[in-house]
């Protein structure tokens, strides 16, 4: 089975601005996790969605949003952004009934100046 | 507060040399531990699971267990290319959380040849 897969592997953006970052997850697998990545505060959880729907919610602001298709992919965006906002994106797909075990794709590296 | 804390922050290991990585944990009902490897500049990669008190796994030259309150990650003669993160995560007990896991800091781990 192909992993997961994130679109774009980078990315540059100014201050103010918005962005959207794309995610693939295995196929068969319903749920899609998000996480952001930063030395200082390391993985944090930002939403979960499955079968289209937002399950659960992290600690972050507003500006961070996401969506699910019916397909599966999921999109996460980021309005007006923040220089605090660069950091790897992750994102993870697992079955999201029974074991629970979720698989990361390679990341977004997002980079705010 | 639900808290994952690892130890050490990093070791450094001679190619042969054993030792183990700690874990613990502070959750209101645990319904999953997690352990991943990371590589830098790539997401994690999936190494096991464990859900309950005296479960252990083993792959290669890792073997992970699992306490009440902490989970041990033994490596047995590592290797250089066994250098990495390495991630503990845990998933607690809810149906509203069951795509959020509480990550660690991480051990980064070097075996020097």
């Amino acid at each position: 089975k192909a992993g997961v897969t994130q679109t774009p592997r980078y990315l540059i953006k100014t201050r103010g601005q918005q962005v959207t970052l794309s995610c693939s997850p295995i196929s068969g697998h319903r749920s899609v996790s998000w996480y952001q990545q930063t030395p200082g505060q390391g993985l944090q959880f930002l939403f979960e969605y499955f079968s289209e729907t937002q399950r659960n919610k992290g600690n972050f602001p507003g500006r961070f949003s996401g969506r699910q298709f019916s397909n599966s992919r999921s999109e996460m965006n980021v309005s007006t952004l923040e220089l605090g906002d660069s950091a790897l994106y992750l994102c993870a797909s697992s079955d999201g009934r029974t074991f629970y075990e979720q698989y990361f794709g390679p990341g977004t590296r997002l980079t705010v100046t | 507060e639900d808290q994952v804390t690892q130890s050490p922050e990093a070791l450094r290991l001679q190619e042969g040399e054993s030792s183990s990585l700690n874990c613990s944990y502070t959750v209101s009902g645990l319904r999953g531990l997690f352990w991943y490897r990371q590589d830098p500049g790539k997401g994690p990669e999936f190494l096991f699971t464990l859900y309950s008190a005296g479960e252990e796994k083993e792959k290669e030259r890792l073997k992970a267990t699992l306490t009440k309150k902490e989970s041990f990650l033994h490596i047995t003669a590592p290797k250089p290319e066994d250098s990495a993160t390495y991630l503990c995560a845990v998933r607690e007990r809810g149906s509203s959380n069951t795509g959020k896991l509480i990550f660690g800091q991480g051990t980064t781990l070097q075996v020097k040849p």
